[in-house]
């Protein structure tokens, strides 16, 4: 079962930026919070990762809170082709990839 | 670098029929997860091969079996097919690595069966 717990859907206005938060409170010390998204369609795409620390990369931040039990996905400056739906997973290295409903995200000009 | 790629497309098949989907990984990726993906349910972990072996497994019928071959390619075949096994099949693989320790699934496009 998935361990996450997401918002079904959420508007972001183009330009604005976009703030997925994804709620785990019963993660492992050794579990990694995973984001990807899926476009209409398509095959889910990889964003970001990470265990403790706040990430940052092209795409997009990942904000851990500090008891890790929370997280937010932040995409900067949301265009419309990053309306999808977005999936927060934990997982343990090596361990299966459990998705769960995902939040649809709705980039409106 | 090529991507994931599934193998076949598009296809209909009739209830009772089997069906084989195949799936090439990336180039040196050892780990190859299956999903199951239809509107009711969302994306659901069908199986995790790696090395040739079965590491993980989801809650399907035995009619969903699924090998990966020396080169990582893998296929997954469902016998008996029913109404219920139409979905989009997506393939991912992964290079799992103690000292990369990353871990990210790559997609591949999907094989969207329709049974009839």
């Amino acid at each position: 079962d998935a361990k996450t717990t997401q918002p079904t859907s959420m508007d972001c206005a183009e330009g604005r930026a976009a703030n997925l938060p994804c709620n785990h409170s019963t993660i492992s010390g050794n579990e990694y919070v995973y984001w990807y998204r899926q476009i209409h369609s398509q095959g889910p795409q990889y964003i970001i990762h990470g265990l403790k620390n706040n990430e940052t990369n092209e795409m997009a931040s990942l904000i851990i809170t500090e008891d890790r039990k929370s997280s937010t996905l932040i995409l900067p400056h949301a265009t419309l082709r990053d309306t999808a739906v977005y999936y927060c997973i934990v997982r343990v290295q090596g361990f299966k990839t459990i998705f769960g409903a995902g939040t649809r995200l709705f980039v409106k000009a | 670098k090529a991507g994931v790629t599934q193998t076949p497309r598009y296809l209909i098949k009739t209830r009772g029929q089997q069906v084989t989907l195949s799936c090439s990984p990336i180039s040196g990726h050892r780990s190859v997860s299956w999903y199951q993906q239809t509107p009711g349910q969302g994306l659901q972990f069908l199986f995790e091969y790696f090395s040739e072996t079965q590491r993980n497994k989801g809650n399907f019928p035995g009619r969903f079996s699924g090998r990966q071959f020396s080169n990582s390619r893998s296929e997954m075949n469902v016998s008996t097919l029913e109404l219920g096994d139409s979905a989009l099949y997506l393939c991912a693989s992964s290079f799992p690595s103690r000292r990369r320790n990353t871990g990210e699934l790559f997609f591949g496009e999907g094989s969207r069966l329709t049974v009839l």
